[in-house]
Formats: structure tokens, sequence, C-alpha cells
């Protein structure tokens, strides 16, 4: 079936500029995650959703950052007035259950790059 | 809280060698842990993962990873290494709750050489 898809695959914006992420996860899959891939820093969490639930936001870096999820299912990752800093791959994934229950399904990402 | 430190940001070896990709964890909790996979231009692939049965854990592709409580380590291997096993690898560890995510090392790039 088909897998976790991210748009767009390359994102390149000028710095101030706000941009929007997408993700659609697996269907059925209740949980949904967002991180953030910098070079030679690994993966940073940054937010969670689980169904219904309020999202678990302990890891956005700053007030800049803001997603949500519709209707339980596709994810918006909102960047305003990005940064340099910003510039980085996010990842989505999602899992059939919350926390460890649930192998996380990956998405291939977003490569965003602020000039 | 958790935290996962992996050693080595690369690795190398030849095709045929073993491979060993070092994680040593901290936990307040008992932990669940992880290895994913990232190949280039790819998402995550989980490896496989430890959640309190057998402390050795065999995943695809002929990984396998081994729990040591004392050492607080669950450093994967392989027997014998192959060119496609060239990636970035991830360690991860989780708190053994529902409501726990996945914290993860900054990974090890293996460099497989013929």
């Amino acid at each position: 079936g088909a897998g976790v898809s991210q748009s767009p695959s390359n994102k390149v914006t000028e710095k101030g500029k706000d941009v929007e992420l997408r993700c659609d996860p697996i269907s059925g899959h209740t949980a949904l995650y967002w991180y953030r891939q910098s070079l030679g820093q690994g993966l940073e969490f940054l937010i969670y959703f689980q169904g219904n639930s309020a999202p678990d936001k302990s890891g956005l870096p700053s007030d800049r950052f803001s997603a949500e999820r519709t209707g339980g299912s596709v994810s918006t990752l909102t960047i305003q007035r990005t940064q340099q800093e910003d510039s980085a791959v996010y990842l989505c994934a999602s899992s059939l259950y919350q926390g460890f229950l649930g192998e996380q399904y990956f998405g291939p990402g977003t490569r965003l790059t602020v000039t | 809280a958790q935290s996962v430190t992996q050693l080595g940001s690369h690795v190398s070896v030849s095709e045929g060698a073993l491979v060993l990709l070092r994680c040593n964890y901290s936990s307040s909790v008992p932990p669940y842990l992880f290895w994913y996979v990232q190949y280039p231009n790819q998402g995550l692939q989980l490896l496989l993962k430890y959640t309190s049965a057998a402390t050795l854990v065999k995943g695809i592709n002929g990984f396998e990873a081994e729990f040591k409580k004392s050492e607080t380590s669950f450093h994967l291997t392989k027997p014998s290494a192959h060119m496609s096993d060239a990636a970035e690898y991830f360690c991860a560890v989780s708190g053994a709750d529902r409501y726990s995510t996945l914290t993860f090392g900054k990974g090890t790039m293996l460099l497989v050489s013929p």
C-alpha cells in the first residue's frame, strides 16, 4: 500500500517568508510525528499528534513553528518568518498506535533551504 | 529523560567484514530501543527493536543487536557487510509507556568498500 508522502520534496525560500510543508500519513494510522534533520545533528522531535488528543508541541523550537492535523489525517507544518537556521530536512512519520507500540513509518522528507 | 550516544559519525568497513555500530543510552525508566536505517534521499526504515523480550534481537537484512543493561548498550552488528548496507544508521530510545516519543542519536554513516 501507499506509504507516508510529503510535499514538496524540495523548497527554497527567502529569509522572512512563510512556508507550509505537507504530510499525508498512511491510511488508518492514528499517530503522526514531525522531525527536523539537520546535518550532523540527527533527528530532532518537533510535534506529535495522536487521534483527536491535543498535540504534544514540546519539541517546537520557537513560536514561529506550528502544525495542524485536519480530520485526523493530513498534517501541515508551518514555519513563519523563516530564518537561515531553519534550513534542514523535515521528516514526517506515522504509526498505527502511539508511542513505542507502533513502528514509525517515515516519509522521504522535505528539504528546506532558506536563502 | 532519555538520550542516546552513537560512537563514531562514520564507520568504514570492507565488503565481507564485520559491521559493528555502537549505541549507548541513558534512561530514567526501562527503555525500549530501536535501530533505524536511512538510505540516500529516503526516509528512515525500522531495522529492529528491543521491547523487553529477548535481549538479542534480530532484524532485517541480517542485522542484529544485543541489549546489555549493565553496559547501557544496544550495539548493532552484522557478520558480513554488503555494499548495499551503505547508509546512515540511527539508534533511538523510548520510554516504556504509551505516551513516550522516540529520542534519536546523531547517526552513524556506514561506508562499505569493495
